[in-house]
């Protein structure tokens, strides 16, 4: 089963426009991770969040971490037309850092 | 310093028959985990290897098996497939804390 769940599970935006998802998970977690995969193909890595903290930036990616709330979101600003994909957030527990548990994952689809 | 590689890409089989995709991890990372996404099921961890020993196993059957060799690469098998094992199989390469994933394997069983 899975760990978490992803809001909203489909997203349509304009080029320019800011993108925001968020997920949920149901047991206490060392690492959140976000990826991006496109078309079925491979998972890439976009952003570790540690347990112990609360916001994380990358390039046009910002993380929040709400561990009394267990549920993370992930901003992408400006978006552009190569951000669509789905993301998935992923979890791991201490002791445990090579086993993740997925989300269902957000679809996004930036128009041009 | 190279990605992760799988090798097939595609493989078509059919039922009852098995299968054996292979992973070949980022240098110098030890551990090699394998996930199973289905559209149904979404994507699902099946076991991870670090140093030959398999550490992790999901909730997965028997039908489905790894091991890992001393250079690192790894390979998992399915036996005697059935439909639902048609689905992408990744490969993870872990290192500190991240896990970098390969392109994937698409099965389809017929």
């Amino acid at each position: 089963s899975q760990q978490g769940e992803e809001d909203p599970q489909a997203l349509s935006i304009q080029e320019g426009e800011n993108a925001t998802m968020n997920c949920s998970y149901k047991t206490s977690i060392n690492n959140l991770q976000w990826y991006r995969q496109n078309s079925g193909r491979g998972l890439v890595h976009l952003i570790l969040i540690r347990s112990n903290e609360r916001e994380k930036h990358s390039g046009r990616l910002r993380v929040t971490l709400d561990t009394s709330k267990k549920s993370s979101s992930l901003l992408i600003t400006a978006s552009r037309a190569a951000d669509t994909a789905s993301y998935f957030c992923a979890t791991d527990e201490w002791g445990n850092d090579y086993k993740l548990s997925f989300g269902a994952g957000t679809t996004v689809t930036v128009r041009a | 310093k190279a990605g992760v590689t799988q090798t097939p890409r595609y493989l078509i089989k059919t039922r009852g028959q098995q299968v054996t995709l292979s992973c070949s991890p980022i240098s110098g990372h030890r551990s090699v985990s394998w996930y199973q996404q289905t559209p149904g099921q979404g994507l699902q961890f099946l076991f991870e290897y670090f140093s030959e020993t398999q550490r992790n196993k999901g909730n997965f059957p028997g039908r489905f098996s790894g091991r890992q060799f001393s250079n690192s690469r790894s390979e998992m098998n399915v036996s005697t497939l059935e439909l639902g094992d048609s689905a992408l199989y990744l490969c993870a390469s872990g290192g500190t804390d991240t896990q970098y994933f390969g392109p994937g394997t698409r099965l389809t069983v017929l």
